[in-house]
């Protein structure tokens, strides 16, 4: 069974440019999250998506940030416009349920110069 | 505040040493506790969790792990280090219900041949 994966695994992009990063959540997960890990920070929570609904997006640092999850099965998060500060890995996770375990994929990797 | 410590930034062992990497949170409600593993190039990875019952938890390649209440830590141990454990460590808290994991700052572990 396939894991959580994400792309692009690295992404270099200059300040004010988008970027797109997209997740793929384990088949039969409704239940999809992006974290986001900073310079050396700690991991945070950005936001939780049931199926194609927003249950919680309290994460999301600005309005530079948009996530959708169109049809329930992937999802996308883009960064418009980037800057210096957006640099970090993005992780996509996914679970069964909104209580159970949650499964991280590989993680974007996103560096703005 | 909610929150998890991981005390040690950097730990370096030799290999077939022992290994315990250090976990402290603070959290009002009963946690439910999680060691990831990131290792270079790969996603987080659950080594172990810790919900309920024997304290003491067994986990994926040979790794340990006792939630002690009274001292508000969950360390990680392994009796004997192998090269490929070389990685960053997280802790993470979470509660029945949630999906908001709290991350610790991770620790990188560096095993000496």
């Amino acid at each position: 069974e396939a894991g959580v994966t994400q792309f692009p695994s690295h992404s270099v992009i200059e300040k004010g440019q988008t970027v797109t990063l997209r997740c793929d959540p384990i088949s039969g997960h409704d239940n999809l999250y992006w974290y986001r890990r900073v310079m050396g920070k700690e991991i945070k929570f950005l936001l939780h998506f049931v199926k194609e609904s927003k249950q919680d997006e309290s994460g999301m640092p600005n309005n530079r940030f948009l996530a959708e999850r169109t049809g329930g099965t992937y999802s996308t998060l883009k960064v418009q416009p980037a800057e210096l500060e957006d640099s970090g890995v993005y992780f996509c996770a996914s679970s069964q349920g909104s209580g159970n375990t949650i499964y991280f994929g590989e993680g974007s990797w996103l560096t703005v110069v | 505040a909610q929150s998890v410590t991981q005390p040690d930034i950097h730990i370096t062992v030799s290999e077939g040493a022992s290994l315990e990497l250090r976990c402290n949170y603070s959290y009002g409600a009963t946690p439910y506790l999680f060691w990831y593993v990131q290792s270079p190039g790969q996603g987080l990875q659950l080594l172990l969790k810790y919900f309920s019952g024997d304290t003491l938890v067994q986990g994926i390649k040979g790794f340990e792990a006792e939630f002690k209440r009274s001292q508000s830590s969950f360390n990680l141990r392994k009796p004997s280090v192998h090269w490929s454990d070389a990685a960053e460590y997280f802790c993470a808290v979470g509660t029945s219900g949630t999906y908001k994991y709290i991350f610790g700052t991770g620790t990188r572990l560096k095993v000496l041949a």
